[in-house]
């Protein structure tokens, strides 16, 4: 089954730029989704089919991908922006199509 | 606003049996495929099950087939996890999501989760 690699942890100052990093195989060839969630709240997209934004999401965040990462960037960073981040794709080719890596927690 | 209202979650112990339910509103369920996700302790997202808008496809995770059955009834609006042989792993806050299958989206909108923990 296919698999998306996260870095448990990431930490950035107040201001600066935070890059989570999501790892497949051929993961150039997939969409990649990014959501965001918080301790207690529901899962929140933030980004969808690699670098698109869903209404209401700040423009802090961005997505790419290049060779076999995608990358969610969010920019001047705030403390509200902690949370732990997930990327997810749909393995159509799989009879257990829905994946999620495993997450990155970011602190500020 | 897209509103997912889950219920169902409470304490049964190992062996047993629940069922969850989750009630749309604010769109056109029927046009929408669905999934459940679960998020136990200090762990990461899982992705559980996937119904089509029709119904006519379902996909389970491992960890789940031949234990778990998702259903829908498109004339309530609502989406259903039987679950069976429930397990002390499958302790977990359960959620609804919208699907967006022409993007692979698992869930562009969420409900707020009901919380189900398998203890004796």
């Amino acid at each position: 089954s296919y698999v998306l690699s996260q870095p448990p942890s990431l930490s950035v100052a107040p201001g600066q730029t935070a890059s989570l990093t999501c790892g497949g195989n051929d993961i150039g060839t997939r969409s990649v989704h990014w959501y965001q969630k918080k301790a207690g709240q529901a899962p929140v997209l933030v980004v969808y089919v690699n670098e698109d934004r869903p209404s209401g999401v700040p423009e802090r965040f961005s997505g790419s991908k290049s060779g076999n990462t995608a990358t969610l960037t969010i920019s001047r960073v705030e403390g509200g922006d902690e949370a732990d981040y997930f990327c997810q794709v749909w393995d159509s080719s799989s009879d257990h199509p829905g994946v999620f890596g495993g997450g990155t927690r970011l602190t500020v | 606003e897209v509103q997912l209202v889950e219920s169902g979650g409470r304490l049964e112990k190992p062996g047993g049996s629940l069922r969850l339910s989750c009630e749309a509103s604010e769109f056109n369920f029927g046009d929408y495929g669905m999934n459940w996700v679960r998020q136990a302790p200090g762990k990461g997202l899982e992705w559980v099950a996937y119904i089509s808008a029709t119904g006519s496809v379902v996909y389970y995770a491992d960890s789940v087939r031949g234990r778990f059955t998702i259903s829908r009834d498109n004339a309530k609006n609502s989406l259903h996890l039987q679950m069976n042989s429930l397990r002390g792993e499958d302790t977990a806050v359960y959620y609804c999501a919208r699907a967006n299958m022409i993007r692979g989206i698992l869930g562009d909108h969420w409900g707020q989760g009901t919380l189900v923990t398998v203890s004796s």
